[in-house]
């Protein structure tokens, strides 16, 4: 059956740190994956898109990670703040380009 | 101006009633969504619809019928409310939903209990 689980359902580091969320796959061969953030009482808001031929990519203090042999993308956040307490969701495209989301990690920043 | 709008925010109703959620996305994008949010926080896709033509009904009750009068409006009806049907329900729109970049921009949410 096809799975998208994110390892952590919480994760709490310490502002400064390097916060890494895993989100791993299975059964899928998606063209892309994405990240998202969701806030208490609002909806996911899209961060950024990785193709699957790209190692990497980047925005301000993101990074996110694909390898596809590993089924598996890491999403950093450097020098973490509080207000980056959130819960953040992978998601990749299945059939019929769906978006298929993760379970989710709620990410807490300790000041 | 809220790119993806729906309403009501809050929806508390009985058992066996009939309720309407509505969306509206003024990004001009051809595609919308339905998701359902459960209380462990997982995101299903309910419904797609691009340009007014369903193209993705995964399994849900026909209690669950969305009606697309213009391609900026996506409304979600329910019939004959369940206990099992309390989630947060979020609307979604992306600019193509055919594509398989399929970014998509969500609502705020309407959180829906059934006592």
């Amino acid at each position: 059956s096809q799975k998208i689980e994110q390892n952590s359902e919480a994760l709490n580091i310490q502002e400064g740190k390097t916060a890494t969320l895993t989100c791993n796959y299975t059964n899928y061969s998606p063209a892309y994956l994405q990240w998202y953030r969701q806030d208490p009482g609002r909806g996911p808001v899209f961060l950024l898109l990785i193709r699957e031929n790209e190692k990497e990519k980047r925005k301000e203090r993101l990074k996110v990670t694909f390898d596809t042999t590993l089924k598996q993308s890491l999403f950093h956040i450097t020098a973490s703040q509080p207000a980056d307490s959130a819960t953040y969701l992978c998601a990749l495209t299945g059939g019929a380009n769906n978006l298929f989301f993760g379970t989710g990690t709620r990410l807490t920043v300790i000041p | 101006d809220t790119a993806v709008s729906q309403t009501p925010k809050y929806l508390v109703t009985q058992m066996g009633n009939d309720k309407s959620i509505k969306c509206e996305q003024n990004l001009g994008h051809d595609t919308m969504y339905w998701y359902k949010q459960d209380s462990k926080k997982f995101l299903k896709i309910m419904f797609s619809y691009n340009n007014k033509e369903l193209i993705i009904n995964e399994t849900v009750p026909n209690r669950f019928s969305p009606k697309s009068p213009d391609k900026a409006h996506l409304n979600l009806h329910i019939n004959s409310l369940e206990l099992g049907d309390s989630a947060v329900y979020f609307c979604a729109s992306s600019q193509d939903g055919r594509s398989s970049k399929n970014i998509q921009y969500f609502g705020a949410g309407t959180r829906l209990s059934v006592l």
